[in-house]
Formats: C-alpha cells, sequence, structure tokens
C-alpha cells in the first residue's frame, strides 16, 4: 500500500462551521505534512509531525488546528475559516532520516471552500 | 531561507518535441532535490529525485534532469515529448539539515499538442 488517503475530497463550509480533514498513510512514516494549494500555485508548507511530535508550523493561523493520533494518522481541524482559506489542501507522508532523504507521498487532497 | 524559481510558467509543445524545464534553487548547503507532477485531476507524485551521487538523475516515464551545482539549477529534460505529459510540474528542494521542510517553486504547466 504506497496511497495516502484523505478524506473527504470536497468539503463547503460556512465560516461558522468546525470541521475535520483527515488523512491515513498504512506505510510505516513516520514523518506526515499539512500543505496548502492555492489554484495554480505550489504547495505551501503548513505543518510537519515527526514521530507524532508537532516539528514545524509555518506561523499557520489557529483557525487552523492538527493532530497526530497515531502514526497513521493526520487531522486539520477546521474552525472559522475566511473565504480566503478556500485552497487544496494535501497530506503527504515521508520516512524521516538521511538514508530515505524525504520522498514526499502526497493524497489527493481536500478540496475545501468556506462561504 | 532556500528558495526556488522555475523561469517557464506555460510551456506548449508539439509532440515529439524537446522538453527542457528549468529550476534554480537558491541555498549554500547541501540540498536534495526533486521534481513532481501534478496530471491533471491527479494528485501530487514524484518524477525524479537527486540526493548524491551521478548528478544525472533519471526518472519514470522518460524524464531525466541534472544537477549542476556551480549553476545551483535543476533542469528537467525529455528527449521526445507525448500528449500524456500534459501536466503541472514542481520542482522543489529541501536542505539536508532540514528535509522535512520542502519548499517548492511556482510550477510550469506544460500542454503538449498532439
Amino acid at each position: 500500500d504506497t496511497e495516502v488517503t484523505q478524506t473527504p475530497k470536497h468539503l463547503v463550509m460556512g465560516m461558522t462551521n468546525k470541521k475535520s480533514l483527515k488523512c491515513e498513510q498504512h506505510m510505516g512514516h513516520r514523518a506526515m505534512y499539512w500543505y496548502k494549494q492555492k489554484a495554480k500555485k505550489p504547495p505551501e508548507l503548513m505543518f510537519v509531525y515527526s514521530y507524532e511530535k508537532l516539528s514545524i508550523n509555518e506561523s499557520v493561523p489557529s483557525r487552523f488546528s492538527p493532530e497526530c493520533p497515531n502514526s497513521s494518522l493526520l487531522n486539520l481541524h477546521l474552525h472559522a475559516l475566511q473565504p480566503e482559506d478556500s485552497a487544496l489542501y494535501l497530506c503527504a507522508s515521508s520516512q524521516p532520516g538521511r538514508k530515505y532523504n524525504e520522498k514526499l507521498f502526497f493524497g489527493s487532497g481536500t478540496q475545501l471552500s468556506v462561504l | 531561507a532556500q528558495s526556488v524559481s522555475q523561469h517557464n510558467h506555460h510551456v506548449i509543445l508539439s509532440e515529439a518535441a524537446s522538453l527542457e524545464l528549468g529550476c534554480n534553487y537558491s541555498y549554500g548547503g547541501t540540498v536534495n532535490l526533486f521534481w513532481y507532477v501534478q496530471y491533471p485531476g491527479q494528485h501530487l507524485q514524484l518524477l525524479l529525485k537527486y540526493f548524491s551521487g551521478d548528478p544525472l538523475v533519471k526518472g519514470i516515464k522518460g524524464f531525466e534532469a541534472e544537477f549542476i551545482k556551480s549553476k545551483f539549477s535543476f533542469n528537467l529534460r525529455k528527449p521526445s515529448v507525448q500528449w500524456s505529459d500534459t501536466a503541472e510540474y514542481f520542482c522543489a528542494v529541501n536542505r539536508r539539515t532540514n528535509a522535512g521542510k520542502s519548499t517548492f517553486g511556482d510550477g510550469t504547466t506544460l500542454t503538449v499538442k498532439p
């Protein structure tokens, strides 16, 4: 299994809603990532978890709250989002360590629209 | 902080034409270099990577890239493109000392006309 699975594929939410994005991988990878991608733009790193601990937070607003319940799962909790937060949210995983050099495996993403 | 520049935003080629997409990075230390591809409606996937050794690396689907350290470049090439190569191509770099933090270029949209 070389897949990173993200659910839901599409999400529409109002600015007062609370929702969660989910990501799952069974490759034994111990690093998991959230990226945000706007149309025709490169992915922008949001968070990195390494061995289930948050290791990088790229100054992301607190309305985005990541969670890593175990080594296979990664969640992104959303609350009080703004319309400009509408984007494709990508989850990725990799095996950390020099030997593996952080090749990323990406999921298909969740297309989020904030109304 | 490292940065990545992709010079070509949109490239249009006919089938069988040769392809070269430019990628330059700015970081003086040791880096890992990647090209990712995003086909229409599909997720990002790795095309090829350079960590060390032979600076000419070969990837999937006949793509190759050459790392030229003196020019801070990692250009992607393919001798003869196919219609199925139509996609968005992203160059990415991360530092050996902080490999969890990959920086992506703005991407190049390749359109191959049949």
